[in-house]
């Protein structure tokens, strides 16, 4: 079982200001790196799949960078407004030996106070 | 294109009790998982099924079974319900055979308590 940490576990943010956060995860037999938003009483939604080193991707006002290297991603809202209020979960895809699949961190919880 | 769907949305148990939690996609993808998704702990892998005819376990299988009855449809069997199984169950499922760079599509969660 893979070890993702996710940091902080919540935070809050005032709108129109800028955020980010951390997923770290074991840098060995990396294949992938998914981000999802959950929005309270929705399901998950993919919002990037990241699989090289120095990896940027970009989403309105949302961006995420990944190291390979050093085993770490870090999700950016950029003006933050209301309806970025969600739980950000980080997932890191291992190799087979570690099991070919997911693995989900504890999230981080983002609260935008209008 | 309803994505991916889950029956029941609640559903209360006794403990002991069995129950099949349904779960189907139309978006033609050859695998798919079950999650449970607990207070403080994000989602917990199952079971998976990269295509169908094939399953395998997860992270958290104990006191599951699951059946990968064709390719749009994986169902989650609880059968002997604990009150350590009350959470909400997700069903996702992704293109192909599931490989790294496809993202993972979530159906609407069951919510099951056992008391």
């Amino acid at each position: 079982i893979l070890n993702v940490e996710q940091s902080p576990q919540s935070l809050h943010v005032q709108e129109g200001d800028s955020t980010n956060f951390t997923c770290s995860f074991p840098s060995s037999n990396f294949y992938a790196l998914h981000w999802y938003r959950w929005e309270t009483a929705k399901s998950p939604e993919a919002l990037f799949v990241m699989t090289l080193n120095g990896d940027e991707k970009k989403k309105g006002r949302i961006s995420a960078t990944l190291n390979t290297k050093e085993g770490y991603s870090y999700l950016y809202i950029k003006g933050s407004q209301p309806e970025d209020s969600a739980t950000y979960l980080c997932a890191p895809w291992a190799d087979k030996a570690a099991g070919n699949k997911l693995t989900f961190g504890g999230g981080t919880r983002v609260l935008v106070k209008p | 294109n309803a994505g991916v769907t889950q029956t029941p949305k609640f559903q209360v148990l006794k403990t002991g009790q069995s129950m099949t939690l349904q779960c189907a996609q139309d978006m033609n993808h050859n695998s798919m998982y079950w999650y449970r998704q607990d207070p403080g702990m994000g989602l917990r892998l199952i079971y998976y099924s990269a295509s169908e005819g094939t399953t395998d376990k997860g992270e958290v299988p104990n006191g599951y079974n699951v059946s990968r009855l064709n390719k749009r449809e994986f169902s989650l069997r609880l059968e002997s319900a604990a009150p350590s199984q009350t959470s909400v169950y997700f069903c996702a499922s992704s293109e192909l055979t599931g490989g790294p760079a496809y993202e993972q599509y979530f159906g609407p969660g069951t919510r099951l308590t056992v008391t």
